[in-house]
């Protein structure tokens, strides 16, 4: 147990459907993120949230859209999305990195597996 | 922005010692961490450097030059469990950027 969870594990979805991805954390951080893992390829960083505000967006396609309602809570809204998006999705969650003195211990979720066909 | 290199993967020997080297690139550093993932599994938190210097955890051991943008991961008396990819990330005003990761093959 981690302390983030992540729903649902597994996702096969359509390329015209859309989903959406959930995490949470029970840590009291105050920073998330997305990260993309595509086999084979690093940890690609999606988004972040610091202090509730997006401070991150590094260029990620529209049809990926994340919401952020508070400080617990992390969702990753998915539509239209392409085969090349299969991927495995981990949420993380820290203290706020500028904070030195916490160090820079992120805590991940289980991720979820995505499958798009 | 940041970029962390290390190597894709390394080999070594069941209760052999291994380093693993990561080198960055940072118009702002705070400090240098390392993860743990095991396949199907998630990264876990191993260390974090933030002042040059050898940081010690059992048999696990970091290590930080910043003059030199560069540390180490030293894994002692390997064990079969530690087969695993190896992350360094730098860590940098509100983000954490990992490097891509280094495999570890552990023969018996």
């Amino acid at each position: 147990e981690t302390g983030v969870t992540q729903t649902p594990r597994h996702l096969v979805m359509g390329m015209t459907n859309k989903k959406s991805l959930k995490c949470e954390q029970h840590l009291g951080h105050n920073a998330m993120y997305w990260y993309k893992q595509s086999a084979k390829k690093p940890l690609e960083l999606m988004f972040v949230y610091s202090l509730e505000e997006r401070v991150e967006n590094n260029s990620v396609p529209s049809r990926f859209s994340p919401e952020c309602p508070n400080s617990s809570h992390l969702f990753l809204h998915l539509h239209t999305l392409q085969p090349e998006d299969s991927a495995l999705y981990l949420c993380a969650s820290s203290q706020v990195p500028g904070q030195r003195a916490s160090g820079a211990e992120a805590f991940f979720g289980q991720g979820t597996r995505l499958t798009v066909v | 922005g940041q970029s962390l290199e290390q190597p894709s993967e390394v080999t070594a020997v069941e209760g052999a010692i291994v380093q693993i080297n990561c080198t960055y690139q940072t118009s702002g550093f705070y400090g240098l961490s390392w993860y743990q993932q095991h396949d199907g599994g998630a990264p876990t938190f191993l260390s974090y450097n933030a002042l040059d210097g050898l940081e010690e955890t059992g048999r696990f051991s970091s290590f930080l030059s910043r003059s030199d943008s560069y540390g180490y991961l030293l894994l002692q008396e390997l064990q079969m469990k530690d087969s695993a990819s190896y992350f360094c990330a730098g860590l940098e005003d509100d983000k954490i950027i990992f490097g891509k990761g280094t495999r570890l093959h552990i023969l018996p």
